[in-house]
């Protein structure tokens, strides 16, 4: 079936440093992809989407491309801030199926 | 974008009692809905689909007569954990889409819910 993997965390980095959390996924036919983050003791929030092979989303200074060849979809920033301490999630949703599906998290901590 | 509203964002229940979690999409109307579960430090479970007026789909290994999903309109869906246990602690996450192919899904702020 469907899945969504992403990099373990908890990644925590000094700010302003450069952002990469690695998203790879299964599926058959062409999924959506998206990014969500969870602020503490909140729900989700969409950050970004790509619909299609090389669309790139962004949002908030993030970035993502949506890479068919390698299925993948990592979520970068180029400066990171002490506000984007969260958990991210990347996550799918198929083509033909109307449910998303998550990836593990990765909890982000940026240091002052 | 679209807002969804649960309800409670918190409840402390006694064990053998049964809890309900509202779920309403304030300015679309939600064709579907979803309910999940989510455990600390975990990723989010999808337990069930509920499309208005119809019975919900649950995934496998859900329970259905514990964790009972009425979607009677299109901007309320209610999540009843009946007769909780310590072990149903969890914190419980809807999420709502409109009609549509590729519309986007809408989640609310979560329920965290602590049986004693």
């Amino acid at each position: 079936g469907d899945s969504v993997t992403q990099m373990e965390g908890p990644v925590t980095l000094s700010e302003e440093a450069f952002l990469t959390i690695n998203c790879t996924y299964t599926a058959t036919g062409y999924p959506s992809l998206f990014w969500y983050v969870q602020y503490p003791g909140e729900g989700l929030q969409l950050l970004l989407k790509a619909t299609k092979a090389d669309d790139k989303g962004s949002n908030k200074g993030f970035e993502a491309t949506y890479r068919k060849e390698t299925t993948s979809f990592h979520l970068e920033k180029g400066s990171v801030q002490v506000s984007d301490s969260a958990v991210y999630f990347c996550a799918l949703r198929d083509s033909s199926a109307s449910k998303i599906i998550f990836g593990s998290g990765t909890r982000l901590s940026i240091r002052p | 974008g679209a807002v969804v509203s649960q309800h409670p964002s918190w409840v402390i229940c006694k064990s053998g009692t049964s809890v309900k979690i509202e779920c309403r999409s304030l300015d679309f109307q939600a064709t579907t809905m979803f309910w999940y579960r989510q455990f600390p430090k975990q990723s989010l479970m999808l337990m069930a689909t509920s499309n208005e007026g119809s019975k919900a789909t649950y995934e496998q290994g859900v329970e259905k007569d514990k964790f009972l999903i009425n979607h009677a309109s299109l901007t309320l869906s209610t999540l009843t954990v009946t007769s909780a246990h310590p072990e149903d602690s969890s914190f419980y996450i809807c999420s709502a889409r409109a009609d549509g192919t590729d519309t986007e899904a809408f989640f609310g702020q979560g329920t965290r819910l602590t049986v004693v």
